[in-house]
């Protein structure tokens, strides 16, 4: 059982947006970073987004991040089939004295 | 261009032990730690522990520290992972990431660890 909660799956058309939530406690989220990754399958994962809201060189804007108490947010907007993925949080969990990871989920492009 | 490249892939006995290898080009190494981070088949990411290549201060997760080892070699530029007394459920694929200030920027290609009677 993953210490970040995530929905397993979420699911739009193209074009429209999709929102990912990550839930966790004041040991990780609620006063770390969180950082969001983006796993296509068999490969590596890549990070999409880190310290809450701030995207590597090369991400799109059509990616933020966003924080509220001790839930964080991925948002897709323009959502298009390439974007078809599994999708992971990851926060520093002060108490565990560990990095932690959402157990991930998938999205699908209707 | 950043890279790290890994080891290839393992097949290991029950009881044995594994080391794998993340070799780093493209920056300098000792300005980033690394992380290793794993995957078992058709399940999420788990995280593993971290090593300062700069002092060698190590972080491991509490469910595999009585096994693991984190090494670096500068000379190199190459991190290790060694996993001993492997059991079935270390069978996964073994990521190396670049990271600094506890963001994980790049990735390894993966190794995968099978470890079989």
């Amino acid at each position: 059982q993953s210490v970040l909660t995530q929905p397993p799956s979420v699911s739009a058309a193209p074009g429209q947006k999709v929102t990912i939530s990550c839930s966790g406690s004041s040991s990780n989220i609620g006063n770390e970073y969180v950082s969001w990754y983006q796993q296509f399958s068999g490969t590596a994962p890549k990070l999409l987004i880190y310290d809450y809201n701030k995207r590597p060189s090369g991400i799109p804007d059509r990616f933020s991040g966003s924080k509220s108490g001790t839930s964080a947010t991925l948002g897709i907007t323009g959502l298009q089939t390439g974007d078809e993925a599994d999708y992971y949080c990851g926060a520093w969990d002060s108490s565990l004295n560990g990095y932690v990871f959402g157990s991930g989920t998938k999205v699908t492009v209707l | 261009q950043v890279q790290l490249v890994q080891s290839g892939a393992e097949v290991k006995k029950p009881g044995a032990s594994v080391k794998v290898s993340c070799t780093a080009s493209g920056y300098i190494f000792t300005n980033y730690g690394i992380t290793w981070v794993r995957q078992a088949p058709g399940q999420g990411l788990e995280w593993m522990g971290w090593i300062s290549t700069y002092t060698g201060n190590k972080i491991y997760a509490h469910k595999v520290q009585d096994r693991i080892t984190m090494t670096t070699d500068t000379s190199t530029s190459t991190g290790y992972m060694e996993l001993r007394s492997l059991r079935s459920d270390d069978t996964a694929m073994y990521y190396c990431l670049r990271t600094y200030n506890r963001n994980s920027d790049y990735w390894g290609q993966g190794t995968l660890v099978t470890v079989t009677s």
